[in-house]
């Protein structure tokens, strides 16, 4: 089973502010089997990203993923309000599809 | 466009049997996997296996097989996620979601079915 390892566990960031999140995998993870998913309280999860680096519909530009083998990024280049939320990344390379654990970006 | 619409919140006793379900009301179901996620209170998101809504082949999770089971009705474009025998540790949401192998992510979920197991 891959590990995923997200840092750091909390961000306390302010509106304006670029974020940087990071995902760490115990074995390499083709760019294309890498997603981002976000949540707010009391909402599911949404995907941001797949492929390591491809927007999904409605996600915008601000939000950026990249990376290869076993070290991916997330960017948010500027916070907006709206994206003070946790950030999940999730491989599948092979079975079971596992997540991270999360970054939490707080408001600072 | 899709939207996969779960069941309502379920309270239930140690040992109860039960069966949540995802229902897909805009896209033709049989043409994806569908997948359910636990989140226990608090805590991150764990992947418990998925079922090819084409030919109903599941896919569980090491972590999931054996304690749950996962099924599917065409007809009605329903996916279901089943305990024979629920315990307080399985309190938690639980959501479906739509595989996409074109792209391996989760690209479309459920709003959630809340499950509570207490006696």
């Amino acid at each position: 089973e891959i590990v995923l390892t997200q840092s750091p566990g909390t961000l306390s960031l302010s509106p304006g502010e670029r974020a940087t999140l990071s995902c760490r995998a115990s074995q390499s993870v083709s760019s294309s089997y890498l997603a981002w998913y976000q949540q707010k309280p009391g909402q599911a999860p949404r995907l941001l990203i797949y492929g390591a680096s491809s927007r999904a519909t409605g996600i915008p530009d601000r939000f950026s993923g990249s990376g290869s083998g076993t070290d991916f990024t997330l960017t948010i280049s500027r916070l907006e309000p709206e994206d003070f939320a946790v950030y999940f990344c999730q491989q599948y390379v092979s079975s079971p599809l596992t997540f991270g654990p999360g970054t939490k970006v707080d408001i600072k | 466009e899709v939207q996969l619409v779960q069941s309502g919140a379920e309270v239930k006793k140690p040992g109860e049997s039960l069966r949540i379900s995802c229902k897909d009301s805009g896209y033709r179901f049989t043409s994806y996997w569908i997948s359910w996620v636990r989140q226990m209170p608090g805590k991150g998101l764990e992947w418990m296996g998925r079922i090819d809504l084409s030919d109903s082949y599941t896919n569980y999770s090491p972590s999931f097989q054996g304690h749950v089971t996962i099924s599917a009705d065409k007809s009605i474009s329903t996916a279901y996620l089943q305990w024979s025998s629920l315990k307080a540790s399985d309190t938690a949401m639980y959501y479906c979601a739509r595989w996409r192998e074109d792209i391996v992510a989760l690209d479309v979920w459920g709003q959630g079915t809340t499950v509570t197991v207490s006696s």
